[in-house]
């Protein structure tokens, strides 16, 4: 089973912030999701990679194969920024099936 | 464009009762899945499905059923709800492997 751990759980900014949220998982992948869960409690992809950087607005994601790591970066955070953000990769010999982080809460206030 | 819709959003069941959270896409997906979300926790694989006529079980399958006879649908059933069924449902949809994943809107279910 491929674990994934997201840090930090819980993360307070203050608007204009860079934000930096971080995830690890235990097995090599073939590709690495974000995903955004909106207060409302809906899921949205953000992004989906396999190697390097990709970039959309103010969202940026690394991600680094070899050190099985990849980190996602808000730039001047907003307060509609606050969102549960979730990292997910495919099970070990699960195909496309994923296996999800717990999620990092992001509050970004005024 | 619809995308994965999901319904009911919420629903409240007896202990016991029965009930169906329909999904459908519009967007030609071979890949479904139905997970559910629990406070604190990741989101958990029920079941999924890689095409029509073909579903597997996922992490947490007891107690729900799944069927897929079309592409564009794959309805979750719950055939005596528990307590421990209280959670929050999505279905996604992919269309291959290694692609982006769509979710539906969330079916807040309460058993009682």
């Amino acid at each position: 089973k491929n674990e994934v751990e997201q840090s930090p759980q819980n993360l307070t900014a203050q608007e204009g912030e860079f934000i930096t949220i971080n995830c690890s998982y235990s097995v090599g992948i073939s590709a690495l999701h974000w995903l955004q869960q909106h207060p409302g409690g809906g899921i949205v992809s953000l992004f989906m990679l396999s190697s390097g950087k990709k970039k959309h607005g103010r969202l940026i994601a690394t991600i680094n194969i070899q050190e099985k790591h990849s980190s996602l970066h808000i730039t001047a955070s907003h307060p509609r920024d606050s969102a549960v953000y979730i990292c997910a990769v495919p099970l070990e010999g699960g195909g496309s099936r994923l296996t999800f982080g717990e999620g990092t809460q992001l509050t970004v206030n005024p | 464009n619809a995308g994965v819709t999901q319904t009911p959003k919420f629903r409240i069941l007896k202990i016991g009762q029965s009930m169906t959270l329909q999904c459908t896409q519009d967007m030609n997906h071979n890949y479904m899945y139905w997970y559910r979300q629990d406070p604190g926790m990741g989101l958990k694989l029920i079941y999924y499905s890689v095409g029509a006529g073909i579903t597997d079980k996922g992490e947490v399958p007891n107690g729900y059923n799944v069927s897929r006879s079309t592409t564009e649908d794959f309805p979750l059933r719950l055939e005596l709800a528990a307590p421990s069924q209280t959670s929050v449902y999505f279905c996604a949809g992919q269309a291959g492997a290694l692609t982006e994943a769509f979710f539906g809107q969330g079916t807040r279910l309460t058993v009682v």
